[in-house]
């Protein structure tokens, strides 16, 4: 069974920094892109980017509303997938999800990010 | 940015009623790979989105058949066939077909 957990959410202040964990279980991990997408409340989502598989040399693609600030990784041999997070604003608040595949065949339960003083 | 205007924002259906929700894009979705990256997802009240159909007419694993998606280039559809309580949600189009990946506004199927 795929499983996607996000954790490392949480409240901080304006121009802080945060660093979102997403660990994966039940599918070869290697094998597949992963995403990162968040939903402020009662919006749509936002695709944020996305990191390419071992085929693909695990490269990084970014929306450009957050490159420079946010940045992609992932370790293979624990299965978990990273969104580092600077230079944060309030209009960064939302639900950030990790998902598997660029468009997301499997998503995380979420988890949220407060940006406020 | 590639934009998708969604319509209607808001559809009010009875159980068993067939329905049809657009997505239309700012920009042909037709990649030069021959693909069209054009996905449909349904997040259920307090959940996460589900994706129901990728590259315009695929159904996602485990999703019922009353779901469909057709259309290309700019214009694309999902249908359900036969409304049933667990459809009741937010529905968002995405495209990945030029970067940045954009999804839809949204439209809320509700009870009538």
């Amino acid at each position: 069974e795929v499983k996607l957990l996000e954790s490392g959410g949480g409240l901080v202040q304006p121009g802080g920094s945060l660093r979102l964990s997403c660990a994966a279980s039940g599918f070869t991990f290697t094998d597949f892109y992963m995403s990162w997408i968040r939903q402020p409340p009662g919006k749509a989502p936002e695709w944020l980017g996305v990191i390419r598989n071992k085929a693909n040399g695990y490269t990084t693609e970014y929306n450009p509303s957050v490159k420079g600030r946010f940045t992609i990784s992932r370790d293979n041999t624990q299965n978990i997938l990273y969104l580092q997070m600077n230079t944060l604003r309030a209009k960064d608040t939302a639900i950030y999800y990790c998902a598997r595949r660029g468009a997301g065949d499997y998503w995380g339960q979420g988890v949220m990010v407060t940006v406020s003083s | 940015d590639v934009v998708l205007t969604q319509t209607p924002s808001i559809l009010s259906a009875t159980i068993g009623q067939s329905v049809s929700i657009s997505c239309r894009s700012s920009q042909s979705l037709l990649d030069s790979d021959g693909n069209t990256y054009l996905y449909w997802f349904l997040q259920r009240p307090g959940q996460s989105p589900q994706r129901l159909i990728y590259l315009v007419s695929n159904l996602g694993s485990g999703v019922p058949n009353r779901f469909s998606g057709s259309g290309s280039g700019t214009d694309f559809t999902l249908k359900i066939s036969g409304v049933e309580a667990e459809d009741l949600g937010v529905y968002y189009c995405m495209q990945a077909t030029h970067a940045p990946w954009t999804f839809g506004g949204g439209t809320k199927l509700e009870l009538k």
